[in-house]
C-alpha cells in the first residue's frame, strides 16, 4: 500500500533562517506531488506541484521554492524565512489524473518568530 | 477557471440530526470530486471520492452525491455525533489539469 511521510511535525524558526521540509511517498512510482499551505483560520493554498522529477510548477510567487530530486521525494525550501511564512504545510500525492484522489501527509506546523 | 464554493461556512446542530453540506463548482468538466475532513490542527483525511461517471458514493453514515450538469455535490451525514465535529472540504479535479481545486470548507459542530 502507498504511504506518505512528512517531517518534521512542528518547527519553530527565527526570521531570516533557512527552511527545508521533506515529503516522501512509498509504494507507488511517478506520483504527482503537491505542497499546500494553510495559514491560521484560512483555506488551503497550493504552493507547488510536480508531475515528474525536475518538473516543478509554482502557483504563487513567494519566498519559497520546491525541488524534486528523486521520483518520490519532494522538498520545500526557503533561504530566508519571513514572519508571513508561518502556517501549516501539507504535502499530498496523487496518480497522474487523480483517479484515486489526493492522499495527504500529516503536515508540518511552522512558526516563524 | 474552476471555482468551488461551500455553503454554509459554519453549521451547529444537536446530536442525532441528519445534515447536508453543499459544494458547488463552476466548470462541469471534471474527472472526480473528493470530500475531506480536517480536525483542528490536523491534516486532511479523505472521506469519499466520486468519479465523474458516478452519481453517489457511500461510506457508513456518509453519502456523497454528484450532479455534474448542475455543478453540485452534497455530503449527507446521517445521525450526526459529536465526533463528527470538524471542517469538511470538497475538492474538484477539472479535466485537463493536474490538481484539485478546494472549497473553503464548512465548519461543523455537533452538540451533545
Amino acid at each position: 500500500s502507498q504511504t506518505i511521510h512528512q517531517w518534521p511535525a512542528t518547527l519553530v524558526q527565527p526570521v531570516g533562517s533557512p527552511l527545508s521540509l521533506e515529503c516522501t511517498v512509498e509504494g507507488t512510482s511517478n506520483p504527482n506531488l503537491y505542497w499546500y499551505r494553510q495559514a491560521a483560520g484560512r483555506g488551503l493554498q497550493l504552493l507547488f506541484y510536480s508531475v515528474g522529477i525536475g518538473q516543478i510548477s509554482s502557483e504563487v510567487p513567494q519566498n519559497l521554492s520546491a525541488s524534486r530530486p528523486q521520483d518520490r521525494q519532494f522538498i520545500l525550501s526557503s533561504k530566508k524565512l519571513l514572519l508571513s511564512d508561518s502556517g501549516f504545510y501539507l504535502c499530498a500525492w496523487s496518480t497522474g489524473q487523480g483517479n484515486y484522489g489526493y492522499t495527504f501527509g500529516s503536515g508540518t506546523r511552522l512558526t516563524v518568530v | 477557471k474552476q471555482e468551488v464554493t461551500q455553503i454554509p461556512a459554519a453549521l451547529s446542530v444537536p446530536e442525532g440530526e441528519n445534515l447536508v453540506l453543499n459544494c458547488s463548482f463552476t466548470d462541469s468538466a471534471i474527472y472526480n470530486l473528493q470530500w475531506f475532513r480536517q480536525d483542528p490542527g490536523k491534516g486532511l483525511t479523505s472521506l469519499l471520492l466520486i468519479q465523474s461517471s458516478q452519481r453517489e458514493q457511500t461510506s457508513g453514515r456518509l453519502n456523497a452525491s454528484l450532479d455534474k450538469s448542475s455543478g453540485r455535490s452534497t455530503l449527507y451525514i446521517a445521525a450526526s455525533q459529536p465526533g463528527d465535529s470538524a471542517t469538511y472540504l470538497c475538492a474538484v479535479w477539472t479535466s485537463g489539469t493536474y490538481k484539485y481545486i478546494f472549497g473553503t470548507g464548512t465548519r461543523l459542530k455537533v452538540l451533545a
